[in-house]
């Protein structure tokens, strides 16, 4: 049988293009949230955190917003880039004061050149 | 600063077979995860020490997965004997005191025939 698990939401974007991923986290008394980037064959690489007394944090090119109310995160990436092809992981605090991630499943980024 | 380096890089087994990973964490950094990521899904975490102490294991299949950092630095994560369901990438992260960014390193794609 097929496993869902193997199929990643795809976001296809043109270069020059804004994208937005999104991300729905489970645990309303997570305190801290991170997106990850990852790569074919590598780790996954910090893009941007935000904590949960915030709702919005600007990097270089990527924002995240935080929604507590529907418990959603989102990350928008402005101008992509090819270099920007990746599956993105939010990730969120769940262990109170023991930094422990419980990361979403993921969406896979296809920027075209 | 150098990063997370895990060793070996692959391993293919069969079944029954043990395996053995190898992390080295950021260097100054105590606290050190082992995590399992299954093609098309997140990374699940399966153990978490500080120093050479076992914070959490609670998700670690303990009848046939173990880990170890006997000196607060390296730690290996061994399996034995191999199922097939554990072929995966292991993922080793770690991170510093108070801050809760956690530093992945490239993994091991473990293939389990």
């Amino acid at each position: 049988g097929e496993s869902v698990g193997l199929h990643l939401p795809t976001l296809s974007v043109q270069e020059g293009d804004n994208s937005i991923i999104n991300c729905a986290y489970s645990n309303s008394a997570s305190d801290y949230f991170i997106w990850y980037k990852q790569e074919s064959g590598k780790g996954p690489q910090f893009i941007i955190d935000i904590r949960s007394n915030m709702d919005k944090r600007q990097g270089q090119r990527v924002t995240v917003l935080l929604n507590k109310t529907v418990k959603h995160l989102s990350l928008q990436i402005a101008a992509t880039q090819p270099g920007d092809s990746a599956v993105y992981f939010c990730a969120e605090n769940s262990g109170a004061g023991s930094y422990q991630l419980t990361f979403g499943k993921g969406t896979k980024l296809s920027v075209i050149p | 600063e150098a990063g997370v380096a895990q060793s070996p890089r692959y391993k293919i087994i069969e079944k029954r077979q043990s395996v053995a990973f190898w992390c080295n964490p950021i260097s100054g950094h105590a606290t050190l995860y082992w995590y399992q990521q299954i093609l098309g899904q997140g990374p699940k975490l399966l153990i978490q020490f500080q120093n050479n102490g076992v914070v959490d294991d609670s998700q670690l299949p303990k009848d046939r997965f173990s880990a170890e950092r006997l000196k607060g630095v390296d730690s290996t994560l061994k399996i034995q004997p191999a199922k097939l369901e554990d072929s995966a990438v292991y993922l080793c992260a770690s991170k510093t005191g108070g801050q809760p960014e956690q530093f992945f390193g490239p993994g091991t794609r473990l293939t389990v025939l």
